[in-house]
């Protein structure tokens, strides 16, 4: 296995449109999280799956961001009408149960 | 509650040492240590469970105080590629797996 994969791994868009993400995790690992990262700061969380099973979800999140993972497998993140305070490196990370997290090399997002 | 991490940032030549500390207001489950190079993903380097023991990474061990919800990362004899920002990511107890991490300490090592 390689890793955690996403793609793609730069993404430019306009503010207003709709953009979405694929992360595929490590292929036995349960668990699978997002995070979104900005410069100085550590990764901030998102959500998180257990199988297919979204979990939870930050109070931070706006209803314009939704995250699947359909079949236990991959995970999609879109969002919504993008604004330029979504640009930031967004981060998917898999593990097995509550054990080490294994971060995907991140999605970096710049909204004009 | 996002853990707090100090230093903020540390500039060591080789071979120094350096200790980093963490601490959240919340009661904890686990503590998780990451390290973070310019342009790249974070990388684990290890977890401390509650009722568990130090724990160890090559030159890098930690410990991990329950009663004072604090635990500490050191980098002993460090050597260049341990330059990076660490974090810290902690599990609250009683709660679900998140992980929320500290801002990070930004660790340089010259020769």
């Amino acid at each position: 296995d390689t890793g955690v994969s996403q793609n793609p791994r730069h993404k430019i868009t306009k503010r207003g449109q709709n953009v979405t993400f694929r992360c595929d995790p490590i292929s036995e690992h349960n668990r699978l999280y997002w995070y979104r990262q900005t410069l100085g700061q550590g990764p901030e969380f998102l959500t998180y799956f257990q199988n297919e099973a979204q979990l939870e979800k930050s109070r931070l999140l706006s209803d314009r961001f939704s995250a699947e993972r359909p079949k236990g497998s991959f995970s999609t993140l879109e969002i919504q009408r993008t604004e330029q305070g979504d640009s930031a490196m967004y981060l998917c990370a898999s593990s097995f149960n509550s054990y080490e997290q294994y971060f995907g090399p991140g999605t970096r997002l710049t909204v004009t | 509650q996002q853990p707090v991490q100090s230093p903020q940032a540390v500039i060591l030549r080789e071979g120094e040492d350096a200790v980093i500390n963490c601490s959240s207001s919340k009661a904890l489950y686990s503590v998780h240590w990451y390290r973070q190079k310019h342009g790249e993903a974070p990388v684990f380097l290890m977890i401390l469970l509650k009722g568990g023991e130090q724990m160890r990474h090559e030159k890098i061990s930690a410990s991990f105080n329950e009663k004072k919800q604090q635990s500490s990362l050191y980098l002993t004899a460090s050597q260049l590629s341990y330059s990076g920002t660490y974090f810290c990511g902690t599990v609250e107890a009683g709660g679900y797996q998140k992980v929320t991490f500290g801002i990070g300490t930004k660790l340089q090592v010259i020769p």
